[in-house]
Parts: C-alpha cells; structure tokens; sequence
C-alpha cells in the first residue's frame, strides 16, 4: 500500500490554466506539506497543514492554495498558471511530536508539472 | 535556520563503504540532524537521526562528531540502488518543516 499518493503523476498544461494536485496518506499523520523541486533541483517547502489548520506559508504567491478537507488530504491548486511554475511537486506527512525536532517526513512519488 | 555544508558530490565503488560528510559549525544544542536521500525520479526519503549518540537502522549508520559540529552518514556496504541525492537536514525544535540544501550526490560504480 502507498504510504503518501499524489495525482496525478505528470501534469502538461497551457499558461493561465487553473489546476489541481492531490494528495493523500494513509499514515494516520497529522501534519502534511507541500514542496516545490525546481529544474535546478533545490527543493523548498511552500505549505504544512496540522490538523487542517495551515501552520506554514512560505511566501508563496496567492495563486497557490492549499486546501485539507481532512487530515488525510492536502490539494494544492494553482490558478493562472505560469511558466515559471513548471517543477515537481512533493507532497508529505509526518505526525508532528510537539516541541523535539524528531519528526520524519514521509513523502510521495512527485507530480511533474509543465507550462506551456 | 542553521545551515549545513556537504561535498556536491562523491563516488564510490558497489560493496564498499560510504562516509558522506557534513558540516553544521552553527547547529543549536536542540536540532537533531536528519539524513534523507532522493533516488531519481523518486520523492525524497528518510534515512536516519540523531542528536548527540551514533545511531544504526538498517539503512545505514550516523556518526555525530562530540562537538555536533559534523557529522557523517555511513552506508556499510555501498549498491548501485544507494546512487542519490543524500540530504543532511538540521530539524529545530518545534520548526516541523525541512530545509534542503544541494546535497550530495552519491555516485555508485560497479
């Protein structure tokens, strides 16, 4: 069974579309994230949702929402999109241990998006 | 967030030891320091942690340096399926998200 699941795998789309990413696990985690992997590889964190609630937005731009209908999914849409969105996106889970740093971060297979 | 340093990439010969090397000067006395590998095409992975003692799981082995300065990550026996991107990632207290750097990338030959 596939501990974190992301559909769709491959996403080709033309510029100012609005698309959707979803993901979910089956990990009973109650923490779940969004990365981005550009074309040189960095990979950074955009959003973390604990128990629905969004805990990060790392100075995303607004056509990018998350949304957790519940604690088992977390959707990324992304409106108007642009050519500068093109990257794999990462979804992830972990269940959050309060304050000691020790949490492990289980992630899923990427979506790899393109902009045309 | 406290900042590591890692060798942009290493190769080794298929069964024999690895030390990927990490350097983290500014770690503060709570982050614990993870190790994640990405194998192409795939999401990243967790591979171990620790915070001051040398820690063994089946992947692989985390040696931290006693200051917590560096540490190094070693996989006893090196395959061809352990080529990848090894990520060493300092996780602070209560932060919950994980900074990557460019990481290693590890190449393995037969």
């Amino acid at each position: 069974d596939t501990a974190v699941s992301q559909t769709p795998k491959y996403l080709v789309t033309q510029m100012g579309n609005d698309k959707s990413i979803k993901c979910e696990q089956n990990l009973g985690h109650d923490t779940m994230y969004w990365y981005k992997q550009d074309s040189k590889k960095f990979l950074k964190i955009m959003f973390s949702y604990n128990n629905k609630e969004l805990i990060i937005n790392e100075t995303v731009p607004n056509r990018f929402s998350p949304k957790s209908p519940d604690k088992a999914h977390l959707n990324l849409h992304i409106n108007s999109l642009e050519l500068g969105d093109s990257a794999v996106y990462f979804c992830a889970s972990s269940q959050r241990t309060g304050s000691s740093g020790q949490e492990t971060q289980y992630f899923g297979p990427g979506t790899r998006l393109l902009v045309l | 967030d406290a900042k590591t340093t890692q060798p942009n990439s290493m190769e080794s010969n298929e069964e024999e030891p690895v030390h990927l090397p990490c350097n983290h000067s500014t770690i503060s006395g709570t982050d614990y320091i993870h190790w994640y590998r990405q194998l192409p095409s795939q999401g990243p992975e967790y591979v171990i942690h620790g915070l001051t003692s040398n820690v063994n799981n089946r992947m692989a082995s985390l040696a931290i340096a006693e200051d917590r300065k560096s540490s190094t990550l070693i996989l006893h026996r090196a395959t061809l399926r352990d080529a990848a991107v090894y990520y060493c990632i300092l996780s602070q207290v209560g932060a919950s998200k994980l900074t990557f750097g460019t990481g290693t990338r590890l190449q393995v030959t037969l």
